[in-house]
């Protein structure tokens, strides 16, 4: 019953490869994130998403794209894998708004990327 | 330009001590300020917010200061406990959130 849950927790995948991250969050709520956390432990917000549709995107590459089948999954794709996109990736999930009003954000465990 | 900044990377005291955790920012349009916290192989996790209109909000051992005029909060956490040994990090609102790197704290038996 983990609130919101990715996977899978580790990737270890060589250069030019495409790989998926999935995100599921079962709390109800309207909007949905993904963060980056770098090498240098900063936790970047790259895309949110409420109630499917696309609220925030960052300055992030377009190897990178988001999709929302539906309000309660988040997946990532990445295409091109590059070495520096080895990182931890977190979902999060918030009951509205994307982030403003010092909203709570409830995070998954993170997804461990590795590029070789 | 980080716009959010915890400048010390780590932070150890006593068990039944205060831990002190600081956190300076940028952009006065803030209009919230939040602390999360994380252990290892976890997602970081809501602890304490407080808004800008706000100078202390407290929860428990928990106590969180705005000092607008300084764009500086701080968390206190009274007393330490051996559990409360994680990466704390703020993060400021405003649309979005924008993390700060994160304080290490080591609470010591």
């Amino acid at each position: 019953d983990t609130a919101v849950s990715q996977t899978p927790k580790y990737l270890v995948t060589q250069m030019g490869n495409d790989k998926s991250i999935k995100c599921e969050q079962n709390l109800g709520h309207d909007t949905m994130y993904w963060y980056k956390q770098d090498s240098k432990k900063f936790l970047k917000i790259m895309f949110s998403y409420n109630n499917k549709e696309l609220i925030i995107n960052e300055t992030v590459p377009n190897r990178f794209s988001p999709k929302s089948p539906d309000k309660a999954h988040l997946n990532l794709h990445i295409n091109s894998l590059e070495l520096g996109d080895s990182a931890v990736y977190f979902c999060a999930s918030s009951q509205g708004g994307s982030g403003g009003y010092g909203e709570t954000q409830y995070f998954g465990p993170g997804t461990r990327l590795l590029v070789l | 330009d980080q716009q959010v900044k915890q400048n010390s990377p780590s932070l150890s005291v006593q068990e039944g001590r205060i831990s002190i955790l600081n956190c300076d920012y940028t952009n006065s349009m803030f209009d919230y300020f939040l602390w999360y916290k994380k252990y290892p192989a976890e997602g970081p996790t809501f602890l304490i917010s407080i808004s800008s209109i706000k100078d202390k909000n407290e929860d428990g051992r928990f106590t969180v200061f705005l000092n607008k005029s300084a764009k500086h909060l701080s968390l206190h956490i009274v007393p330490s406990q051996p559990g409360d040994s994680a990466v704390y990090f703020c993060a400021a609102s405003l649309s979005r959130l924008t993390f700060g790197e994160g304080t290490q704290l080591t609470v010591n038996p």
